[in-house]
C-alpha cells in the first residue's frame, strides 16, 4: 500500500468553480498535513497545512482533515486558470520528520 | 519562512563527470538539510538527510558512493553528482526542516541537472 495516495488526475474545472483534491494516507502516526503547489519545472510552494481535524480557510484555499479515515482535502474556490498546475499531498510525523508526499494531481483550469 | 537557495539552477554536463549542488540557508541556520530528487511526473523522493558535524542520512536505495552530501556550516549543504550518467538527470531540491511550531516546510528553488 502506497503511504500517500493522490488521484494523478487532471482533474479539469472550468474557471470560477469549485476543485476538489483528495489525499489519503497510511501512516495513523501521521500529524502534519500540508499541501504543495508546484507549477511545471518550479519547485514545490506552500499553499496550506493543517494540524487539526476539521477544516482550515486561507483565502479561496480550505484543508480538510479527517484523521480516523485518513483522508485530507483540498478545495479550491473561484478556480483561475493561473491555479492550473501540479498539487502534492505531504504528511509527516512532526517538524523533525520526513515529509511523504503523494504522487501529486494535475489541476487545468480552463478559461 | 525560512528562505533558501540553490546554485546552480540549472547544469547540463557530460557523462563520467562530477556536479556539485549548494543549498544555502539565507535567514537561518539549519544543522539539517533534506535533499529531495523529482524525475519528470513524478513525485518528490527523498535521497537523504545532511547533518552539520556528522555523516548524512541516506534512504534505502540511494547510493552513498554516488551522491555524496556534506553539510560544511550552518549556513551550506552541498549534494556532488559523482560520475554523473544520463539516468541521473533529475530536478534535485533541498528542504530545511521545519521548525517546531510553525508551518515552515519549504523548498529551495531547485536544480535542474541534465546528463548528456
Amino acid at each position: 500500500q502506497k503511504e500517500v495516495e493522490q488521484n494523478s488526475g487532471p482533474l479539469s474545472v472550468p474557471e470560477g468553480a469549485i476543485a476538489s483534491l483528495n489525499c489519503t494516507y497510511s501512516d495513523r502516526g501521521s500529524q502534519s498535513f500540508f499541501w504543495y503547489r508546484q507549477y511545471s519545472g518550479k519547485s514545490p510552494e506552500l499553499i496550506m497545512f493543517i494540524y487539526s481535524n476539521g477544516d482550515k480557510e486561507d483565502g479561496r484555499f480550505t484543508a480538510q482533515l479527517n484523521k480516523a479515515s485518513q483522508y485530507v482535502s483540498l478545495l479550491i474556490r473561484d478556480s483561475q486558470p493561473s491555479d492550473s498546475a501540479t498539487y502534492l499531498c505531504a504528511v509527516n510525523r512532526g517538524s523533525n520528520y520526513k515529509l511523504t508526499f503523494g504522487k501529486g494531481t494535475l489541476l487545468t483550469v480552463n478559461p | 519562512g525560512a528562505v533558501v537557495s540553490q546554485h546552480p539552477s540549472w547544469v547540463i554536463c557530460k557523462s563520467g563527470t562530477s556536479v556539485k549542488i549548494e543549498c544555502r540557508s539565507l535567514d537561518f541556520q539549519a544543522t539539517t538539510m533534506f535533499w529531495y530528487r523529482q524525475f519528470p511526473k513524478q513525485s518528490l523522493m527523498l535521497m537523504a538527510t545532511s547533518n552539520e558535524g556528522s555523516k548524512a542520512t541516506y534512504e534505502q536505495g540511494v547510493e552513498k558512493d554516488k551522491f555524496l552530501i556534506n553539510h560544511a556550516s550552518l549556513t551550506l549543504s552541498t549534494l556532488t553528482v559523482t560520475s554523473a550518467h544520463p539516468e541521473d538527470s533529475s530536478f534535485y531540491i533541498c528542504r530545511p526542516p521545519g521548525l517546531a511550531s510553525t508551518d515552515t516546510q519549504y523548498f529551495g528553488p531547485g536544480t535542474r541537472l541534465t546528463v548528456l
